[in-house]
């Protein structure tokens, strides 16, 4: 069975930090996606990034950076230098492979509850 | 705006009423994912369709059922209510694309409360 752990409930930072929310996964799966979706204040989920087991590049996209590491089942995620806007929920999810031509559903952590403050 | 829409936004019931909630997906994809967001037990999958044809079934209560129609919108219809069902309940829906896999986007949910 898939299992994601975030063990970070709630985080507080103060703007202009960095700050990592971590993810760590469990899967038997050898070829597998990982994500990361975030959920603001208004509820919605907001698709942030996909990674594929067999590809273990990191990866930055403006502020934000991931950091996925297969020996230790981890996918975790960097903001740097924080903004108000950033606070919400995060959540990191896992898949299995494509199964007859459809994506497998999404086993998701409990989520990080990050709050920047001004 | 992820193009999955989701009616209603919000829905007010007591124990024992049946609702149902709708999803249309994005334009050309076939996969239709339900999930329930509780305080309790966090972002479950329930249940996915594709092309019309159920692909696989998470948590989902007997209570519960859905379907795909021949446009490819879905519905979910939850019965005999219960107070413990009131949840934020998400549609996505994805494509595979010829590189692998799609990403699933999220509708803006249907938040249930069971009184």
């Amino acid at each position: 069975a898939q299992k994601v752990t975030q063990a970070q409930t709630e985080i507080s930072v103060v703007e202009k930090e960095d700050v990592t929310l971590d993810c760590v996964y469990e899967t038997r799966d050898t070829t597998y996606y990982l994500f990361w979706y975030k959920q603001p204040p208004s509820g919605e989920l907001v698709f942030l990034i996909r990674r594929n087991s067999f590809d273990e590049q990191n990866e930055i996209s403006g502020r934000y950076s991931w950091n996925f590491q297969k020996s230790t089942s981890s996918f975790n995620f960097t903001i740097t230098a924080s903004q108000v806007v950033d606070s919400a929920v995060y959540f990191c999810a896992l898949s299995e492979a494509v199964s007859s031509g459809s994506a497998r559903q999404l086993t998701f952590g409990s989520g990080t509850q990050l709050t920047v403050l001004p | 705006d992820s193009g999955v829409t989701q009616t209603p936004k919000h829905l007010i019931t007591a124990t024992g009423q049946r609702v149902t909630l709708r999803c249309s997906p994005r334009s050309g994809d076939l996969s239709v994912y339900w999930y329930q967001q509780s305080l309790d037990q966090g972002l479950q999958f329930l249940i996915q369709y594709y092309n019309g044809e159920e692909r696989a079934k998470g948590n989902i209560l007997e209570r519960f059922s859905a379907q795909q129609f021949p446009d490819l919108h879905s519905e979910l219809n939850l019965s005999s209510l219960e107070l413990g069902d009131s949840a934020l309940y998400f549609c996505a829906s994805s494509v595979v694309a010829s590189g692998g896999f799609g990403e699933q986007f999220f509708g803006p949910g249907t938040r249930l409360t069971v009184l």
